[in-house]
């Protein structure tokens, strides 16, 4: 079955770290998208990419960088990693109909 | 901007009885999509529910059904014969049809008491 695996799955860093999260997806999507969640804010749009070597700024991306070399893979990376930037990561998917978003599990970072 | 409003933090419900979550959005749009998202303690997201704002009928999956008013620009879940298995946060989005990113309430936490 095609799955989005996100690793890892719990992170706790030191500021000013460079840290970086991995997503995978087996769906063959195109379009890929990084999520931060925060309690009383919902999802929050960091990042995302609608095909190989395309990759846009989504509402919080400070902070934040992502690249797309192939098609399955879109990695977050913390440049340099900030208490403020602690919270709940998710990868998400989607195909050419948008018709829903396939999630990972998430990553839980904690920067100390 | 599109936004969209939850403007309830938390709602509780007896088992088996039914529940209806609110959401709100604000769009200059006339071709959009709207989802009902639940995550339950495992934190993973699951889709509800999906409305195409062209579509005049609500949508319903199983215990599941909307309330889509497009000119008052709501968007609610009702959950029938409420199940302890349908505890979790419940999440509101909305996608522009001319792109695929979501912009998303900031959640009603939904108790099911026994």
């Amino acid at each position: 079955d095609a799955e989005i695996t996100q690793s890892p799955r719990h992170k706790i860093t030191e500021t000013g770290r460079q840290v970086t999260l991995a997503c995978h997806q087996t769906w063959n999507h195109n379009n890929m998208f990084w999520y931060r969640q925060d309690l009383g804010h919902g999802l929050r749009l960091i990042h995302y990419s609608y095909g190989v070597q395309d990759t846009n700024k989504g509402e919080v991306s400070d902070g934040y960088s992502v690249s797309r070399s192939n098609t399955e893979d879109l990695p977050l990376t913390l440049e340099s990693a900030a208490s403020s930037q602690t919270s709940v990561y998710f990868c998400a998917s989607t195909g050419t109909s948008g018709d829903e978003q396939y999630f990972g599990p998430g990553t839980r970072l904690t920067v100390t | 901007a599109q936004t969209v409003t939850q403007s309830q933090p938390e709602m509780s419900v007896q088992e088996a009885e039914t529940v209806t979550l609110s959401c709100t959005y604000d769009t200059s749009e006339s071709d959009y999509y709207l989802f009902w998202y639940k995550q339950p303690p495992s934190r993973q997201m699951i889709l509800v529910i999906r409305q195409e704002a062209y579509k005049q009928q609500n949508a319903t999956e199983n215990r599941f059904s909307v309330n889509f008013q497009k000119a008052a620009k709501s968007f609610s879940l009702k959950i029938s014969d409420s199940q302890l298995g349908d505890a979790a946060m419940y999440f509101c989005a909305y996608r522009r049809n001319s792109n695929y990113q979501l912009i998303w309430g900031a959640g009603t936490k939904l108790i099911i008491k026994p």
